[in-house]
């Protein structure tokens, strides 16, 4: 499997400020996405970061609130930009390996 | 959108005792993964199935793929300490980006 590393693995933001958070993956892979997994509940992809080109996004989420970067193969970069508390979650990158899908660690987000 | 039904969302069991949860959809999966989440941690695959029918175990974990590709179970033998946490089923849609849509949980506490 892949091995992930996310940064930064916490903060905590004020309202109104923006985020960026790295995805660096040991080894190149074609894809990758970012995921929000909200307090208490499950996960939901936000967006498939393409390589080269504008990211992809779920219905709900948009390029000017998440904007995405994917200079090369293993690395990916999401903003959160003008934070509210609602954006209070943790952001995982996630990879396509060989044989499944995986997860970083996780930025976990906390906007006061 | 499609979804992911999975249960119980939540299970009160003694140690020693076996595991199973489930989860079911109306959309047809080329592909079911099942990820333990630990506190703080991002999800970790536990298994990964791709034919319909599939049987597959991973130590004292044992998951299938349903016959209808619309389901998945998976079942804990023999439950430990280590075992408690949150189970998360997904699956692979046959069309699109290779997303994976997500259950909901089960949040797995195990009395000693």
């Amino acid at each position: 499997s892949a091995v992930i590393s996310q940064k930064p693995s916490r903060d905590i933001c004020q309202r109104g400020t923006s985020l960026t958070i790295q995805c660096q993956v040991d080894s190149q892979v074609t894809m990758m996405f970012w995921y929000r997994q909200q307090p208490g509940q499950s996960l939901t992809l936000i967006a498939t970061a393409n390589q080269g080109s504008e990211a992809t996004y779920e219905s709900g989420f948009v390029i000017d609130k998440f904007p995405i970067s994917r200079p090369n193969l293993t690395f990916s970069t999401l903003t959160v930009s003008n934070m509210s508390p609602e954006d209070s979650s943790i952001y995982l990158c996630s990879v396509r390996g060989f044989e499944a899908i995986y997860f970083g660690e996780g930025s976990w987000l906390t906007v006061v | 959108g499609q979804q992911l039904n999975q249960s119980p969302q939540s299970m009160f069991i003694q140690e020693g005792e076996d595991v199973s949860m489930n989860c079911t959809s109306s959309s047809i999966f080329n592909t079911w993964l099942w990820y333990k989440q630990d506190p703080g941690e991002g999800p970790v695959l536990l298994i990964a199935l791709y034919k319909a029918g599939e049987l597959t175990s991973n130590g004292r974990l044992t998951a299938q793929f349903g016959i209808t590709r619309k389901d998945s179970f998976l079942n804990i033998s023999a439950s430990i300490p280590s075992d408690v946490g949150i189970y998360f089923c997904a699956g692979q849609l046959f069309e699109g980006a290779q997303k994976l849509v997500f259950g909901q949980g089960t949040r797995l506490t195990i009395n000693p």
